[in-house]
């Protein structure tokens, strides 16, 4: 029972590298989504979708892209990586929506820009 | 605008004392709100929903519209209850999440 792979779970990047970070659900969730998490910021929203073929903008997605051909994948891509994109990045995958929904989030992965 | 505030980044109790996250919201409509949890080295893990008027490891939370809170509360802290503890509005399609509380519980 997987849940909701991200790849890598460590990774180091110089800065104007591009990489993907990978999300894969095997939960058949319709909505997927892409949050960074920094100290005493807490959880932001950088790009989610609703379903295949349909993304859009969270809070900060300035410098990320993403795109959703399956249902069951999410890759959230990095232009051109800048120390200020060193974070933890979560993926998170959530059916339905209102009282009876629930986010099944990744393990995470940790990015360095240096 | 929807947002969720946490104005406690840290919150250091004793074991056996009573514990209260504070979270405010603001939201046009009716909110569903969350409570997840992160410990150590885990994933963040659903805690309680407001709907469902559960109690979950001993943690309540009760929606007030009226002051716009869900404030998270346990009569009794337990030193495993040590974890990053984020309040979530879920605002159409995609969560809006708090800054964060770490409780810390100690011996």
């Amino acid at each position: 029972n997987a849940g909701v792979t991200q790849t890598p779970k460590f990774q180091v990047l110089k800065t104007g590298q591009s990489m993907t970070l990978q999300c894969a659900q095997d939960m058949n969730h319709e909505y997927m989504s892409w949050y960074r998490q920094d100290p005493g910021m807490g959880l932001r929203l950088i790009h989610y979708s609703v379903g295949a073929g349909i993304t859009d903008q969270g809070e900060v997605p300035n410098g990320y892209n993403v795109s959703r051909s399956t249902t069951e994948d999410f890759p959230l891509r990095l232009l051109s990586a800048a120390p200020s994109q060193t974070s933890v990045y979560f993926c998170a995958s959530s059916y339905g929506t209102g009282e009876r929904t629930e986010a099944f989030f990744g393990q995470g992965t940790r990015l360095t820009v240096v | 605008a929807q947002r969720v505030t946490q104005p406690e980044k840290l919150l250091s109790v004793f074991k056996g004392a009573p514990v209260e996250l504070k979270c405010n919201y603001s939201y046009s409509g009716s909110p569903e709100l969350f409570w997840y949890v992160q410990y150590s080295r885990q994933r963040l893990q659903l805690l309680l929903r407001h709907i469902s008027r559960e109690s979950i490891k001993g943690f309540t939370a009760d929606l007030n519209k009226g002051e716009t809170s869900f404030h998270l509360k346990k009569p009794f802290a337990q030193e495993e209850d040590s974890a990053m503890y984020y309040c979530a509005l879920e605002g159409t399609y995609k969560y809006i999440f708090g800054t964060g509380t770490r409780l810390k519980v100690l011996a």
